[in-house]
């Protein structure tokens, strides 16, 4: 499985934006980009992801390098809420079924 | 949608006990994952359903686990024999459609072998 690196942790204020950077340089022509957070006590949420061009949702949105060799979460206004553990996850599109391997993630912290 | 739905949400079992959880994923998924995470590490995949069907292991899941999904809707994960080490949070994600959308998680059942 290609591999992602993430920063441990990261620090935000309160309604901010938060630029969460993922590098990715072996990933291959077929990886999608994911990206899930978990908050405190819960299982992994869905955020976004993404293959080639930039990706927006109500949530976030996804910025993809044009070499594919990283990618960064954008959210746009920081809440108290958005603090969690961020993981960016590849998949490879052509093996079906493929579970996702989580990594330890980023944990985001949002001060007021 | 109720969500992904696992029972219990805690268990306490003394060592060499047997455990079994259960998942009921979303109605109309077809696949089904089990994941466990210890704390401070992120999940590890443990076993992927397709309908009733397990396609893939991890050699994490040792001889002691045993997964199954008779009907193709809720799964069951049976650890025998349970040792300390077995302590961890025991997520289940569903997804069905295309291969990469999105998984939706349950709150998981947590472990604690004493």
């Amino acid at each position: 499985d290609a591999k992602t690196t993430q920063p441990n942790s990261m620090e935000s204020n309160e309604e901010e934006p938060v630029h969460l950077p993922c590098n990715h340089s072996t990933i291959s022509g077929t990886d999608y980009i994911h990206w899930y957070r978990q908050l405190p006590s819960q299982g992994p949420e869905y955020v976004i992801h993404g293959l080639t061009s930039n990706v927006n949702n109500r949530m976030a949105s996804l910025a993809i390098a044009e070499d594919r060799k990283s990618s960064t979460l954008i959210l746009h206004r920081a809440t108290l809420r958005d603090a969690a553990v961020y993981y960016c996850i590849l998949s490879d599109s052509n093996q079906a079924g493929t579970a996702l391997i989580f990594g330890k993630g980023t944990t985001l912290s949002v001060s007021s | 949608d109720t969500g992904v739905s696992q029972d219990p949400r805690h268990k306490i079992t003394k060592r060499g006990q047997n455990v079994t959880f259960r998942c009921d994923p979303i109605s109309e998924h077809n696949r089904l994952y089990w994941y466990r995470q210890t704390l401070g590490q992120g999940p590890e995949f443990l076993t992927y359903f397709q309908n009733e069907a397990q396609l893939e292991k991890s050699r994490l899941l040792s001889d002691r686990f045993s997964a199954e999904r008779p009907k193709g809707s809720f799964s069951t994960l049976e650890i025998q024999r349970t040792e300390q080490g077995d302590s961890a949070m025991y997520l289940c994600a569903s997804n069905g459609g295309m291969y990469n959308s999105p998984l939706h998680f349950g709150n998981g059942t947590r472990l604690t072998v004493t």
